[in-house]
């Protein structure tokens, strides 16, 4: 079947706006988690959705980062008033609740800030 | 919180040769620890995991070990290809609550022919 995907690929903006970044998880899987890696660098949890449940944000690096689940599906990660330091590759991970704890990730987006 | 500390950074074996990554983690109550692999450009892929309750885990040429004593676990392949050139990062999460990843730095495997 279709695993995670992303989109877009690859955005590039300038410092001060906001950005959208948009995941469609495996379909069924009600667990999504959405990650940054920084060029060289592991993956850093950022947020966690379960079904209809409140939201993990406990690794969220500011309040400019925000991310929403509707309908328990497609999620959307916006950065406002991005910075530099914002680059980095955003990846989305969705996992099916129950006995597996197995992630699969998609391809991300490779958010470059000027 | 978890911290996932990975070694080494970078390892170049020759082909058919063994090659060996090890992780440490700190939060005991980690129980559940996954290995991917990523290729340049690509999304990260689960290659194996193994859960507490076991010691050692193979699949083919890999394999993976845990010491839940001395909280560290490793990554062993067999007789590398150059197709697994690649970085490799280990994990650990917990059972409970959101079961997010806490990834090691990443290992970058060369494998020379």
């Amino acid at each position: 079947g279709a695993g995670v995907s992303q989109s877009p690929s690859n955005k590039v903006t300038e410092k001060g706006k906001d950005v959208e970044l948009r995941c469609d998880p495996i379909s069924g899987h009600t667990a999504l988690y959405w990650y940054r890696q920084s060029l060289g660098q592991g993956l850093e949890f950022l947020i966690y959705f379960q079904g209809n449940s409140a939201p993990d944000k406990s690794g969220l690096p500011s309040d400019r980062f925000s991310a929403e689940r509707t309908g328990g599906s497609v999620s959307t990660l916006t950065i406002q008033r991005t910075q530099q330091e914002d680059s980095a590759v955003y990846l989305c991970a969705s996992r099916q609740q129950g006995s597996t704890d197995t992630q699969y990730f998609g391809p991300g987006t490779r958010l470059t800030v000027l | 919180g978890e911290n996932v500390e990975q070694h080494p950074s970078t390892l170049s074996v020759q082909e058919g040769d063994s090659a060996v990554i090890k992780c440490t983690y700190s939060d005991s109550a980690s129980n559940y620890f996954p290995w991917y692999k990523q290729e340049l450009g690509k999304r990260p892929q689960l290659i194996i995991d193994i859960r507490s309750n076991v010691g050692e885990k193979k699949d083919q040429r890999i394999a993976v070990t845990l010491n839940k004593t001395a909280k560290h676990f490793s990554l062993h392949i067999t007789e590398t290809q150059p197709e697994d050139s690649a970085v490799y990062f280990c994990a650990a999460s917990k059972k409970t609550g959101a079961n997010n990843l806490f990834f090691g730095t990443g290992t970058r495997l060369t494998v020379i022919p």
